[in-house]
């Protein structure tokens, strides 16, 4: 199994420049999960998926993030405009059918807004 | 709502030494406990876990016990070593087994020397 892909892995934009970020889940996962890493704030859930489904957006920071899940083997997240406040490590993880509670996590994608 | 917290790091140990990264937490149910790790520059993955009050879990020489009593799930290791530098995150699950999402602590940053 190829595990959560990401990409890309690394994104250096500027201030007002759409950006967006792909997630691939591994197959058979029904629950998929996007997280941002700062040193100031940790590690925060931004919105989770059910069968493709948003289930809770509310750790999404603004209407400048949006998510969608179009398919099961597919997410997206797209912060449109940037802004430097945005520079983060961006995870995405999903979890199984199996519902042990183990999250399987991407190698994330470094967001650089200057 | 629910919350988890964890010591503040960074821990600097010398190889071999005992390690403890404390973590206590907060939930209103009977949630299942977690300890994930990140090495750097990859993201996150699961260590141990526990899913009910008593449970031990353990895996690559590290433990945790599921303290209800002081809802306290600490990590220890008798022996580290200097590949187990990287961040520690203490987690929980409002529902146990269940895939919903998951809390993180805030990390803390493990340097061990040789």
């Amino acid at each position: 199994d190829a595990g959560v892909i990401q990409s890309p892995r690394h994104e250096v934009t500027e201030m007002g420049q759409e950006v967006t970020l792909r997630c691939k889940p591994i197959s058979g996962h029904d629950y998929l999960f996007w997280y941002r890493q700062t040193m100031m704030r940790g590690l925060e859930l931004l919105i989770y998926f059910n069968n493709n489904v948003p289930i809770d957006d509310s750790g999404m920071p603004e209407d400048r993030f949006s998510a969608k899940m179009p398919n099961a083997s597919f997410s997206t997240l797209k912060i449109q405009p940037s802004e430097p406040r945005d520079s983060a490590v961006y995870f995405c993880a999903t979890a199984g059918l199996a519902r042990t509670g183990e999250l399987f996590f991407g190698e994330g994608s470094r967001l650089t807004v200057l | 709502g629910d919350s988890v917290t964890q010591m503040e790091g960074p821990v600097t140990l010398s190889e071999e030494a005992f390690l403890t990264i404390n973590c206590t937490y907060t939930a209103t149910g009977y949630p299942s406990l977690f300890w994930y790790v990140q090495y750097p520059g990859e993201g996150l993955q699961l260590l141990l876990k526990a899913t009910k009050a008593d449970d031990k879990g353990s895996n690559k020489g590290f433990e945790a016990t599921y303290r209800k009593e002081t809802t306290s799930f600490h990590l220890e290791k008798g022996s580290v070593q200097v590949s187990d530098s990287a961040v520690y995150f203490c987690a929980l699950s409002d529902r146990p087994g269940n895939t919903g999402k998951l809390i993180f602590g805030q990390g803390t940053t493990l340097q061990v020397k040789p």
